[in-house]
């Protein structure tokens, strides 16, 4: 089946603790992105990988960093996750600009 | 700035009846216009999207308009379903080094039995 998947589903974790969500596609497309959904704010994209190794920020990059050293990998890393970052992440691959992005079922981190 | 707008939080139809979903965008420069559902504790899900050289675009009982001079989009699902009650999200996106989405808000849309 092809999917994007992401774990965990649920995190919840303290200030300053570094921790990493993985997304992986089964598709093999080349590009993938990385949104958080507010409430009030829609999804918001934070980076994006248009290949191995070519990634860039998006509208909201401050305190995350990605790494895209396989074409099917994602992973999205929080190097000292804050209060504010509470929220619900997806990872999302596209295969051509028009087709859509296949979501992931997404990630709710919770940052106390 | 905000650059897709969904203005109305939510939407209430009948069974059987039209849904219309509109959305406004401020950036006539896109290529793609993209409409997404969403239940609860899951990810958006594509639905129907339409190029910026059309102005229509029809998917079994989901069809999107586009009207580029008035820089609004709509969604028109007929007949709609109860299980088409979700979170609607339009989305725009331009081709190039970013395709990335431009989300608006959403619009809560309630089927009635």
């Amino acid at each position: 089946e092809a999917q994007v998947t992401q774990n965990p589903r649920y995190l919840i974790t303290v200030t300053g603790k570094k921790l990493t969500v993985t997304c992986s596609q089964n598709m093999n497309h080349e590009y993938m992105s990385w949104y958080r959904q507010d409430p009030g704010l829609g999804l918001r994209q934070i980076y994006y990988s248009m290949n191995v190794e070519v990634t860039d920020k998006g509208d909201v990059p401050e305190g995350y960093k990605v790494s895209r050293k396989e074409k099917r990998n994602f992973p999205l890393i929080l190097e000292s996750p804050s209060p504010n970052q509470t929220s619900l992440y997806f990872c999302a691959s596209s295969l051509v600009p028009g087709s859509g992005y296949t979501f992931g079922s997404g990630t709710r981190l919770t940052v106390v | 700035d905000q650059q897709v707008k969904q203005n109305s939080p939510s939407l209430s139809v009948q069974e059987g009846r039209i849904s219309i979903l509109n959305c406004d965008y401020t950036n006539s420069m896109f290529d793609y216009f993209l409409w997404y559902k969403k239940y609860p504790a899951e990810g958006p899900t594509f639905l129907i999207s339409i190029s910026s050289i059309k102005d229509k675009n029809e998917d079994g009982r989901f069809t999107v308009f586009l009207n580029k001079s008035a820089k609004h989009l709509s969604l028109h699902i007929v007949p709609s379903q109860p299980g088409d009650s979700a979170v609607y999200f339009c989305a725009v996106q331009s081709t190039g080094a970013n395709s990335k989405l431009t989300f608006g808000k959403g619009i809560t849309l309630s089927v009635r039995p």
